[in-house]
This record gives structure tokens, sequence and C-alpha cells, in this order.
């Protein structure tokens, strides 16, 4: 299964972007890369998933390049209420829907 | 729908004492997932279901872990006996397969059963 890494805290300000990079060497050719996020005291909530290329919805996006070794969650213009915990994903789909799971990043937003 | 629901939200227990953590997992859902969580380990998949049966257990620490999901509404992790390392979040989650088998299911996570074992 793929292993993820990726940093274990990062800082930011309120109105900043904040981009997270993951790492997934390994990854295979099913794999999906997603993205959740978990605020404290409460589950992991998913924000944004992609196969390959460039993805965004209304809160993130997802930029994956062509070889998927790597990804990177873009928050545009955080705010505090983006303090939080965010875990990169590889794996889900097909017949195996085990996700492993790091520890994952913790933002911490500044005002 | 009202989400994954689980009971209890805490739990505080004596070593040795059996404890069983219980899950309903949203209407429709057709997997089902339970995490234990802690501060040293992270979020760690315990085991998983598919239409109630079990698929891969290889997560449960030990012979003291067990889950059942006797329907497509419910689920339980049992816990006998218990110790003070078991003392983690305990989450629960859902998902349904809405596509082919190259789709990704989204999973949705209960608000999990903060368990303490004096």
């Amino acid at each position: 299964l793929a292993k993820t890494t990726q940093p274990i805290s990062m800082d930011s300000y309120e109105g900043q972007e904040v981009n997270i990079t993951c790492s997934h060497n390994n990854i295979a050719t099913n794999d999906y890369i997603t993205w959740y996020q978990q605020f404290p005291s409460q589950g992991p909530r998913f924000i944004i998933q992609g196969y390959k290329t460039k993805v965004t919805n209304e809160v993130a996006s997802l930029f994956i390049p062509a070889d998927r070794k790597s990804s990177t969650l873009s928050l545009p213009r955080v705010s505090l209420s983006d303090t939080a915990v965010y875990y990169c994903l590889v794996g889900g789909a097909g017949n195996n829907r085990k996700l492993i799971w790091g520890l994952g990043t913790s933002l911490a937003v500044n005002p | 729908d009202a989400g994954v629901i689980q009971s209890p939200r805490h739990e505080v227990t004596e070593m040795g004492q059996e404890v069983t953590l219980r899950c309903k997992p949203i209407s429709g859902h057709d997997y089902l997932f339970w995490y234990r969580q802690t501060m040293m380990r992270g979020l760690e998949l315990l085991i998983y279901f598919n239409n109630n049966v079990p698929i891969d257990d290889s997560g449960m620490p030990e012979d003291r872990f067990s889950a059942k999901m006797p329907n497509a509404s419910f689920s339980t992790l049992k816990i006998q006996p218990s110790e003070p390392r078991d003392s983690a979040v305990y989450f629960c989650a859902s998902s349904f397969n809405s596509g082919g088998p190259l789709s990704y299911n989204e999973q949705f996570f209960g608000p999990g059963t903060r368990l303490t074992v004096l």
C-alpha cells in the first residue's frame, strides 16, 4: 500500500495562500489522491480528491504532476477556521478501499 | 440523514472490563470502517466491512479486539479485556460504492468515542 510523506506542521497568517505538499513515490495506477481535514474532537472530513492534473472545488485546489509521485493541496486566503490537521492519502479505489493514514500536517493559522 | 452515529461518546472503564462501542452508518452505505486515533500513532484502520462482511481485519491489534456487523445499519467494536494502552478515540466511518471498480468512495466519519481505560 502506498505510503505518504507530508510536513508535520505549518504556520500561516490569515489571508495567505497555503500549499501543503505530499509525496507518494509508490502510488499505484489505480490509486486516487485524497485530502481530508480534521478539527479537534471531530472525525476527519473529505476536502478534495483527484487522479491527475488539477482539481478545484469551493474550498481548495489539488495539483498533481504527471508522474503522480507528489501532490499539493492549495488553500486560498486561509482564515483562523482553517486551523486543523490535513491528511494526504492515496488508494481507496478499486477492490481495496483501504486507506493508509499518517500523522497529517497540523496547520496553524495566526491572526 | 443524521450522518454516522456513534455511541457512547465517552467511555471510562477499568482495566480488565469489557468495552463495546457502537456505530450506525449512513443509510445506504455499503462500506463500514473502524479506526483508532492516538497522538503517537495517528489514525489507524482496524477493520472494514463491505455489505456486512469483514474484508480486512489486519489492523486489529490483537485477539482482545473483535468487530461485528450483524446488519447494514449496525456495527460493534468490542474490547475484552480492556487495557490502559487501548485508551484512544475510536472512529467509525462509512462510504458508498457509487461507481465501478476504479471509483473512489468518500468516507464519512462519525464523531468518535473517546475511550479511557484506567
